[in-house]
């Protein structure tokens, strides 16, 4: 079965860290690129973090860069996000999500992008 | 970065009568490899969002073909033919070629 199931959520206060993990199977993760999408409570999806396959190629939305840190472990076929300096408006649903758009997959022409999403793992951050 | 800008952000419908969802960028999202990566999701409450459309005009398995998109550029569109109940929810639109950003969102209610 195909699926991603993300982990590691929870209550943290601000200026804290926070890693989560996402596990994957059912498909080649290690030539797959992956994404971690975010939703705030009663709101609308923010892209926050994407990886390339090979971890070679990454960026941020700019409101999490130079806190949170992607990275992934092909041989584990596990998917992380590092949560650092955290702040109240980092609460939110954090989703997993295969994206091989533009090239972030080793193979294919970019149809897998976006199509397998786990159910989430939820952060809040509270004093 | 680029902008996605959807309208309108609520749109209530009659069952039976068509939807329409304008999505627009800020840059071209053609890649350098000629596709253009403009997706749609479709999230129900309390569910994780499903992909509808990839590639502007590609349905996903499974998808009822009421669901079409078109368009090109900078400016797509969704459009649901007749409007069922499961239709209900909300609809991002999402750019992969520079990156990734999604639209604010519209909700599809029923009148």
């Amino acid at each position: 079965e195909v699926q991603l199931v993300e982990s590691g959520g929870g209550v943290i206060r601000p200026g804290e860290s926070l890693r989560l993990s996402c596990a994957a199977s059912g498909f080649r993760f290690d030539g797959s690129g992956m994404s971690w999408v975010r939703q705030p409570p009663g709101k609308g999806l923010e892209w926050v973090s994407g990886i390339n396959w090979n971890g070679n190629s990454l960026d941020y939305s700019d409101s999490v860069r130079g806190r949170f840190i992607i990275s992934r472990d092909n041989a584990k076929n596990s998917l992380y996000l590092q949560l650092n300096n955290v702040r109240a408006e980092d609460t939110a649903l954090y989703y997993c999500v295969r994206d091989c758009s533009a090239g972030s997959c080793s193979s294919g022409n970019g149809d897998d992008a976006f199509d397998i999403w786990g159910q989430g793992t939820m952060v809040t951050v509270s004093s | 970065d680029v902008v996605m800008t959807q309208s309108p952000l609520s749109l209530p419908v009659n069952i039976g009568q068509p939807a329409s969802i304008s999505c627009k960028s800020s840059q071209s999202l053609v890649y350098k490899d000629g596709n253009t990566f403009l997706s749609w999701f479709l999230q129900r409450p309390g569910q994780s969002p499903r992909r509808l459309i990839y590639k502007v005009s590609k349905r996903d398995s499974g998808v009822p073909d009421r669901f079409s998109g078109s368009g090109s550029g900078t400016d797509f569109t969704l459009k649901i033919s007749r409007v069922e109940a499961e239709d209900v929810g909300v609809y991002y639109c999402l750019q992969g070629a520079h990156w990734r950003t999604f639209g604010q969102g519209t909700k599809v209610e029923i009148k």
